[in-house]
């Protein structure tokens, strides 16, 4: 069963910077592309960053790129997302989301989500 | 950027009855390589999204046949013959054609 777990969310105020988690199961990480997405309150879906299988592809979203940074461990089966100068409008749930692998380029699985509050 | 535009945003309906929901594009997302990258997205309250349909007409895994998709080039819709109490939510067109990846504002689907 695919799994993905993020964590690393909570309370960060402007300016501040904080990491999130995701870890994957259930299938063969490196073989897939990740993404993630956002939902900010009262607002729809926003993308946010891609990330090849090997680690060597990214992209964003123009208002988070030069303040969020996506990564992964294929190793350690991980993907993560760095998200430095934060702004209150960066306040949204974060979803860790795989790409389906057969080339249809869609969003096939999705974590529960990951609460981010920009405050002070 | 493309700009995704779903009609309508909110949408009561009576259990049993179809609903059907449209999605344009700004322009085409016929990709380079002949495939169009389209997909349908339901969130439940308190739930992450889930696929749906992608590639325009394609049902996911597990997704009961009372839904379809359907349109080409720029008009897409999401159509669900008939309204379980189950099906409440919100509902999302995606673009993956072009980056960045964007997505209609949301239909609201409740139960009358």
């Amino acid at each position: 069963e695919v799994q993905l777990v993020e964590s690393g969310g909570g309370l960060v105020q402007p300016g501040g910077s904080l990491r999130l988690s995701c870890a994957a199961s259930g299938f063969t990480f490196s073989d897939h592309w990740m993404r993630w997405v956002r939902l900010a309150p009262g607002k729809g879906l926003e993308w946010v960053a891609n990330i090849s299988p090997d680690g060597n592809t990214r992209t964003y979203v123009d208002s988070v790129r030069g303040r969020f940074t996506i990564s992964r461990h294929n190793a350690k089966n991980s993907l993560y997302l760095q998200m430095d100068s934060l702004r209150a409008e960066d306040t949204a749930v974060y979803y860790c989301v795989r790409v389906d692998g057969y080339g249809y380029r869609t969003f096939d699985y999705w974590g529960q989500g990951n609460l981010v509050t920009v405050s002070s | 950027d493309i700009v995704m535009s779903q009609t309508p945003l909110s949408s009561p309906v009576t259990l049993g009855q179809p609903a059907s929901i449209s999605c344009r594009s700004s322009q085409s997302l016929v990709h380079s390589d002949g495939n169009t990258y389209l997909s349908w997205l339901h969130q439940r309250p308190g739930q992450p999204p889930r696929l749906l349909i992608y590639k325009i007409s394609n049902r996911f895994s597990g997704v009961p046949d009372r839904f379809s998709g359907s349109g080409a080039g720029t008009d897409f819709t999401l159509k669900i013959s008939r309204v379980e109490a189950e099906d409440v939510g919100v509902y999302y067109c995606t673009q993956v054609t072009q980056l960045p990846i964007t997505f209609g504002q949301g239909t609201r689907l409740e139960i009358k």
